[in-house]
């Protein structure tokens, strides 16, 4: 089964760190550009990061350039955001999604999200 | 940075047919794409590049574009149409993905 699974969330304190990974199975994930996108709660959908098949290319954000960072493992089809300095306004559901081979910039393959909430 | 702006809600009654507008400085110059997102849900593709539908996607939703403004118009509007509809482009300016603030669509 084609899928993502999110993991990693968790209640942090402001100013506290997280790190998120994303599971890809069913597909070959290296062929791939990935990006985290989030959703606070009631609220709507936000791009976070991208990340190209190889790696070599990562785009962020505004809101979370120079205190997230994303990566990835292809050996290991897993896909990463680490979050450090985080804000009350980081909270939000964070959820990893592929980016269609198709040429068209959309995304076409979304995981179910992780819960990361910044309160203290 | 680019902004696109929906209209938080719409309503529409059952059988009648619902439009969904995205205006966004240029918009015709870039790739238009639409995602239906229902409560507890990840988000479907519903339109891509302005009027394609993804594999599974009912000939009921349309898409198009007109000066700054482009649309996803859903006709026969049923009841399980109900859900946050977002647009979304990639800017090319800034390298970033781009979504509209999201139009709750409340079928009647």
């Amino acid at each position: 089964e084609v899928q993502l699974v999110e993991s990693g969330g968790g209640l942090v304190q402001p100013g506290g760190s997280l790190r998120l990974s994303c599971a890809a199975s069913g597909f070959t994930f290296s062929n791939y550009e990935m990006n985290w996108v989030r959703q606070a709660p009631g609220k709507g959908l936000e791009w976070v990061s991208y990340i190209s098949s190889s790696g070599n290319i990562i785009y962020y954000a505004d809101s979370v350039k120079g205190r997230f960072t994303i990566s990835r493992d292809n050996a290991k089809n897993s896909l990463f955001l680490q979050m450090n300095s985080l804000r009350v306004e980081d909270a939000a559901i964070y959820s990893c999604a592929s980016l269609t081979l198709t040429g068209y910039n959309y995304f076409d393959l979304w995981g179910q999200g992780t819960l990361v909430t910044v309160a203290s | 940075s680019y902004v696109l702006t929906q209209p938080p809600s719409v309503s529409v009654a059952p059988g009648k047919t619902a439009r969904i507008t995205c205006g966004g400085n240029n918009i015709g110059s870039k790739s238009v794409h639409w995602y239906q997102q229902k409560p507890g849900q990840a988000p479907v593709l519903v339109i891509y590049y302005y009027n394609d539908r993804p594999s599974g996607i009912p000939e009921r939703f349309s898409g198009s574009i007109s000066g700054n403004t482009a649309s996803l118009t859903i006709s026969r509007v049923e009841v399980g149409d109900e859900a946050d509809y977002y647009c979304q482009v990639w800017d090319s300016s800034s390298d970033h993905w781009v979504f509209g603030g999201g139009t709750k669509l409340t079928v009647l």
